[in-house]
């Protein structure tokens, strides 16, 4: 079984300029969440969707973050205008559904940015 | 609110010995889920083993097992035998409402 696919794996951007990270998730996986690491911390939630609706979107900052899960299948993150403070590795997970405590999420690779 | 605090920001164990991360927790939710993931410097995280709140015996996978007590809201992973592969970041996680939450994670070094 395939896992969760990323792409692209390394993204190097200046400052104000935006950047996509595609993400498909585990086939059949209902749930997909995409989190925001910085260096050194734990995987901070950005956005949760439930098929194509979202579920949780309270810490992604909506000034300059987009996502979205067209079909319910693979999503797409957007950062426009990229700031320094971005420079994070972007996860994207999937899960079979959202409800019940023993759905284990699948992680992806990561998408690694670097603003300059 | 839930709540994941991992308290060791580093560990140092000796190849082949056993070695504890310590994961506390808080949460409402009184059917909620705890998770540990291994994060090597790739950056993938790898899921390693989970312990549902109503499970009565602590779960184990192959060399991992987690230690779970629920009145002190502890869910401590033991590490048997270490290997050297085992150097990585490993975070706990909970499950609650619906919501995951990861702890800050605490990076073992598996010495030779």
């Amino acid at each position: 079984e395939a896992g969760v696919a990323q792409s692209p794996r390394y993204k190097i951007i200046e400052k104000r300029q935006s950047v996509a990270f595609w993400c498909n998730p585990i086939s059949g996986h209902a749930t997909l969440y995409w989190y925001q690491q910085i260096l050194g911390q734990g995987p901070k939630l950005l956005i949760q969707f439930q098929n194509n609706g979202v579920v949780d979107d309270s810490q992604l900052p909506k000034d300059r973050f987009s996502a979205e899960r067209l079909k319910g299948v693979d999503s797409t993150l957007k950062i426009q205008p990229a700031k320094l403070e971005d420079s994070a590795v972007y996860l994207c997970a999937s899960s079979q559904g959202a409800g019940g405590s023993g759905n284990t999420i699948y992680f992806g690779e990561g998408s690694w940015l670097t603003v300059v | 609110a839930q709540k994941i605090t991992q308290t060791q920001p580093g560990m140092f164990v000796q190849e082949k010995e056993a070695v504890t991360l310590d994961c506390t927790y808080d949460t409402s939710d009184p059917s909620y889920g705890l998770f540990w993931y291994k994060q090597p410097s790739s950056g993938e995280m790898i899921f390693l083993i989970y312990q549902g709140s109503y499970d009565q015996q602590n779960a184990t996978e192959g060399r991992y097992s987690l230690n779970f007590q629920k009145a002190r809201k502890s869910a401590n992973l033991v590490i048997s035998a270490s290997q050297l592969g085992d150097s990585a970041m490993y975070f706990c996680a909970i499950k609650g409402f619906n919501k995951f939450y990861f702890g800050s994670g605490t990076k073992l070094n598996v010495k030779p």
